[in-house]
């Protein structure tokens, strides 16, 4: 069946770290990966996606490369500022029209 | 465009009650989706429509829980009789035929049941 694990949060971090949020997947087929993030409050936004093998989502700063070989999908960030806090999730999608499959959902916060 | 819109934002109510979540998607979107979150199950899919036709109830948790899509600008989901493991956020989200792959997800309705 198709899953999605992400890491146990929370995570704090100090303005300007470095991010990783790992995500690891298991699914029948050939999968869209996505990461959204959950603002305070708010619903879930799509941050990033990739379609297929080593391809690479980013936005707003935040990368993540789909790697078929290690079935990964890692969010990467190379310095977070306070306004990246938030609840990101990561998500496969094994066909268009098809259900997502959302990870527990990893609450960051970024510290000035 | 005004995005998905989730009416209400907050419903407090009594175990055994009824409750009504209403959802309005992003005008032209043909696939609609409910889902749940919870601290403990994180975030399940409940139901999902396509052109207001329910395609997976899989994740509907039992017979106490329904949901409809009279037409394309208009979903509701009910709960009757509500119990206090229901408290969750609900969220509704909308997307295109075309573009499947990006969900467009409503600010969510905190629902608590005491």
């Amino acid at each position: 069946g198709n899953s999605v694990t992400q890491m146990e949060g929370p995570v704090t971090l100090s303005e300007e770290a470095f991010l990783t949020i790992n995500c690891t997947y298991t699914a029948t087929g050939y999968p869209s990966l996505f990461w959204y993030v959950q603002y305070p409050g708010e619903g879930l936004q799509l941050l990033l996606k990739a379609t297929k093998a080593d391809d690479k989502g980013s936005n707003k700063g935040f990368e993540a490369t789909y790697r078929k070989e290690t079935t990964s999908f890692h969010l990467e960030k190379g310095s977070v500022q306070v306004s990246d806090s938030a609840v990101y999730f990561c998500a496969l999608s094994d066909r268009p029209g098809n259900q997502f499959y959302f990870g527990t959902g990893t609450s960051l916060t970024v510290i000035p | 465009d005004a995005g998905v819109i989730q009416s209400p934002r907050h419903e407090v109510t009594e175990m055994g009650q009824e409750v009504t979540l209403r959802c309005k998607p992003i005008s032209g979107h043909d696939y609609l989706f409910w889902y749940r979150q919870t601290m403990m199950r994180g975030l399940e899919l409940l139901i999902y429509f396509n052109n207001n036709v329910p395609i997976d109830d899989s994740g509907m948790p039992e017979d106490r829980f329904s949901a409809k899509m009279p037409n394309a600008s208009f979903s509701t989901l009910k709960i009757q009789p509500s119990e206090p493991r229901d408290s969750a956020v609900y969220f509704c989200a909308s997307s295109l035929e075309q573009r499947t792959d990006e969900q467009y997800f409503g600010p969510g309705t905190r629902l608590t049941v005491t």
